[in-house]
Parts: structure tokens; C-alpha cells; sequence
């Protein structure tokens, strides 16, 4: 099946500090989102992102679905932003399964 | 924005029991529904698409026999834990698909432990 790998697995920033988060996939797939998992288990929507660039305030993404791969950029990162974060992709057939990527632990520091 | 609703946010449950947990779309219809588990420091697993008013798709190495899924509306599916032993101590998750171009919405997920 399919594999979604997400790079880093953990990363630890100061208040303030810029990141970039990436989501690699093995195989062609139809859509991509990005969550925030905070420390309640509450998943939150952040991007529908099949292809191209869109941003959120101090969050952004980009999906090159030719190449593969989607990236998630924090700016301006504060403690609120700390969690996991994941990419999951959506392949094809009837069911339209979301499967999900390995995570990204952040931890933002005040 | 689409919200589905998942009850209970945890349960405490002997070994040997059976407990339901219950996740409902509140403002759209979901023909499908998702079951996930997760563990600790780890991804969303899928476990089953759940089909209103048919059975069940379970995932590989998933037993049908102990997470019995029932979608009965076009708002409400349901996992049961059967016979549950403390290594069904997890995060379930539900999420329905809200329409071709939002993706999808998520439950708030239930803990369970099993003592």
C-alpha cells in the first residue's frame, strides 16, 4: 500500500522561529490535508491541498503532487502551535480512504 | 463548518465488557464513515469504512468480530468494542467525508481504557 512519511519526527522551536514541515508519499494520490492533532486528540482541519499553494495567517502549504510530496510552513511559531501534525493523503477507488502520515512532534518553547 | 460529534470522550470499562461508541454528523449526511485507532505517539490507523445501510469494509489484521460497526442513518454510525481486554486501550477516532472539496471532519475521539 501506500506510504506517507513525514520529516521531522520531532522538532523543538523557540517562540517566534519559522519551520518547515514535510510529507512525502510513495504513490499518486487524489488529495492531500494537513491536521493539527492538539494535546486533547482533537484533530483540526489546517489545508485541503490536492496541488499548488495556500496560506492561513502564519501557516502555509505547498503540494507538488508530480514530485510526490506537500510541505507545511509555520512563521512566527508560538506555544499554541505545539502538537502533532499530520499529512494524509486520500487514494483512490470507491471508498476514498484517508490515510495518514507518520506525524511531526512540535514542541514550541516560550 | 461540518461537525460530527463523537461520544464519549472517554470510558473506563472492565475486562471482558462491551462498550459503544457513537459518532454523529450534526449538519450534513454521511454515507461514509471512518473508524481509526491510534496509540500512543503514533498515526492515525484506519480500522474500518463504515457504508450507511450496508456492512462494513474492515482493514487487513482489523477483527470484524470484536469492533462491530453499525451505520444505520445517514447521521449516525457506531463502534462496539466486544469483549475488550486491556490491549483495545487506544484513541478512536471517527471522520466523515464532507463533500468534494473539504475533505474531511473529525470526531473528537474517544479514550478508552480497560482495566
Amino acid at each position: 500500500g501506500i506510504q506517507v512519511e513525514q520529516s521531522p519526527p520531532d522538532l523543538i522551536l523557540q517562540e517566534g522561529a519559522n519551520s518547515t514541515l514535510r510529507c512525502n508519499f510513495s504513490d499518486s494520490v487524489n488529495n492531500l490535508q494537513w491536521f493539527h492533532q492538539n494535546p486533547w486528540g482533537q484533530l483540526i482541519n489546517l489545508f485541503y491541498i490536492p496541488s499548488g499553494t495556500k496560506q492561513n495567517g502564519r501557516l502555509s502549504a505547498t503540494t507538488v503532487a508530480t514530485e510526490r510530496y506537500s510541505l507545511l510552513y509555520i512563521s512566527s511559531s508560538q506555544t499554541t502551535d505545539s502538537g502533532v501534525y499530520f499529512c494524509a493523503v486520500r487514494i483512490g477507488g470507491a471508498t476514498n480512504k484517508l490515510i495518514f502520515g507518520t506525524g511531526t512532534l512540535l514542541a514550541v518553547q516560550p | 463548518g461540518a461537525v460530527v460529534s463523537q461520544h464519549p470522550s472517554w470510558v473506563i470499562c472492565k475486562s471482558g465488557t462491551s462498550v459503544k461508541i457513537e459518532c454523529r454528523s450534526l449538519d450534513f449526511q454521511a454515507t461514509t464513515m471512518f473508524w481509526y485507532r491510534q496509540f500512543p505517539k503514533q498515526s492515525l490507523m484506519l480500522m474500518a469504512t463504515s457504508n450507511e445501510g450496508s456492512k462494513a469494509t474492515y482493514e487487513q489484521g482489523v477483527e470484524k468480530d470484536k469492533f462491530l460497526i453499525n451505520h444505520a442513518s445517514l447521521t449516525l454510525s457506531t463502534l462496539t468494542v466486544t469483549s475488550a481486554h486491556p490491549e483495545d486501550s487506544s484513541f478512536y477516532i471517527c471522520s466523515a467525508r464532507t463533500g468534494q472539496n473539504y475533505g474531511y471532519t473529525f470526531g473528537s475521539g474517544t479514550r478508552l481504557t480497560v482495566v
